[in-house]
């Protein structure tokens, strides 16, 4: 079966622009998750979904990242007035949703500010 | 929220069998530890998943002593494609938040031939 779908691969947006990433979970998955990858250091949590609510955002660095996953299942991660150090790859995970259910990784979007 | 810590790296040789130890002194009592592996320019995929004593599937075995405040991970027979970045997360993925996904900067682990 498929598992997650992160699109674009790579995106690179000069400083100031806006930036939409977009993830596809496994199909029936009721947890989706956000993490943010820097070069060398493990995934930090952003955010997370209970299918359409989003109950933790807690790891948004600031107000200009927005996650919305309207429809409970595709979620799309928002960046508004990129900056530089908002460069990292953006991880989608998805999960059941049960106690102790791993989570699926997609293969993220790398994003580049200039 | 139960903090880990592993090795920064560790190398070995084709053949051998590698463990990896976490350790995870403030674990919870619902805390379940997790080892995901991650090659580079993928996401971390889930190796293995536990409680308490040994868990073991086709890729790897945990083992948890009765404390449960430390976890090894063991790899056997390891290859030249087990090099990568391992991750011990602790915690409870119950669907009420994110407590306990939390990684650490995990484990490097290079295998030579």
């Amino acid at each position: 079966g498929a598992g997650v779908s992160q699109s674009p691969r790579y995106k690179v947006a000069k400083r100031g622009q806006d930036v939409a990433l977009r993830c596809d979970p496994i199909s029936g998955h009721v947890s989706l998750f956000w993490y943010q990858q820097a070069l060398g250091q493990g995934p930090e949590f952003l955010t997370y979904f209970q299918n359409e609510a989003q109950l933790d955002k807690s790891g948004l660095p600031s107000d200009r990242f927005f996650a919305e996953r309207p429809e409970g299942s595709v979620s799309t991660l928002k960046i508004q007035r990129t900056q530089q150090e908002d460069s990292a790859v953006y991880l989608c995970a998805s999960s059941s949703g049960g106690f102790y259910s791993p989570l699926h990784f997609g293969n993220g979007t790398r994003l580049t500010v200039t | 929220l139960a903090k880990t810590t592993q090795p920064i790296s560790m190398d070995s040789y084709e053949g051998q069998e590698v463990n990896i130890t976490c350790s995870h002194n403030n674990i919870a009592t619902n805390d379940y530890i997790t080892w995901y592996q991650q090659f580079p320019s993928q996401g971390p995929r889930f190796i293995i998943q536990g409680y308490k004593t040994k868990v073991t599937n086709e890729v790897a075995s945990l083992f948890i002593p009765a404390d449960r405040k430390s976890s090894t991970l063991s790899l056997p027979r390891v290859s030249l494609s087990d090099t990568a970045v391992y991750y011990c997360l602790v915690g409870v993925d119950s669907g009420g938040g994110a407590d306990g996904l939390t990684f650490g900067k995990g484990t490097h682990l290079i295998i030579q031939p």
